[in-house]
């Protein structure tokens, strides 16, 4: 168990839904990812937080946004969904802001978009 | 764009033997390369990660190479055990300065140890 916890598990909608993706980080972890995880293009860095604000953008589509609360959880909304958001979305915490530091997993989301 | 390539093929080792998985690069060098675990339906576990100044990291029965010259990093794993089993996936971080770093994954190599 990391201790990043993500919620839900799965998420089966429908296309032009929307959704929200919640991560919960480690315990004192200032840093949350998002990643999106497909079988064809791998695992892909979307964006990253620190302490409340926006530190490192990856390849996030304009559907997608994020964001992190005072209490350092951090929400993925994803919107106008198409078949091929079809996904696992992967948090990761750490501690500091650099992506030097080890990176600790949830065990992610799984979305289905019918 | 930087692209990585990792065996797209499954890698089968008997138990006990040392396995090695192949990280190769393109375009420039990363300020650091990540090798991470992953099981089946889970999120990705890190193992080592290694730095451009360095040639080689261990921990353990694990040992992380790379060679900047060859755009490469060798992953090992000595005295192999079934439990090993899993797709290993190396990640670096490009020497980009600012909101534009970020890390890149390799697709993984997905490494079968057999009793």
């Amino acid at each position: 168990d990391s201790g990043v916890t993500q919620t839900p598990k799965h998420l089966i909608t429908a296309t032009g839904q929307r959704v929200t993706l919640r991560c919960s980080p480690r315990s004192g972890d200032l840093s949350v990812y998002w990643y999106q995880q497909s079988l064809d293009q791998g695992l892909q860095f979307l964006i990253q937080y620190y302490n409340g604000e926006e530190r490192a953008k990856g390849n996030i589509l304009e559907r997608f946004s994020a964001q992190q609360f005072p209490d350092l959880h951090s929400e993925l909304n994803l919107s106008s969904l198409e078949l091929g958001d079809s996904a696992l979305y992967f948090c990761a915490s750490s501690e500091r802001e650099g992506f030097a530091d080890t990176q600790y997993f949830g065990p992610g989301t799984r979305l289905t978009v019918l | 764009s930087q692209k990585i390539e990792q065996n797209s093929e499954a890698l089968n080792i008997q138990e006990g033997k040392t396995a090695t998985l192949t990280c190769n690069y393109t375009n420039y060098s990363p300020a650091y390369l990540q090798w991470y675990r992953q099981d089946p339906g889970r999120g990705p576990v890190f193992l080592l990660l290694i730095r451009e100044n360095e040639k080689e990291k261990r921990k353990e029965r694990l040992k992380v190479t790379f060679d900047t010259t060859l755009k490469q990093s060798l992953f090992h794993i000595t005295a192999s055990q079934p439990a090993d089993s899993a797709t290993y996936l190396c990640a670096l971080r490009m020497n980009y300065g600012g909101a534009t770093n970020k890390l890149i994954f390799g697709t993984g190599t997905l490494l079968a140890v057999q009793p």
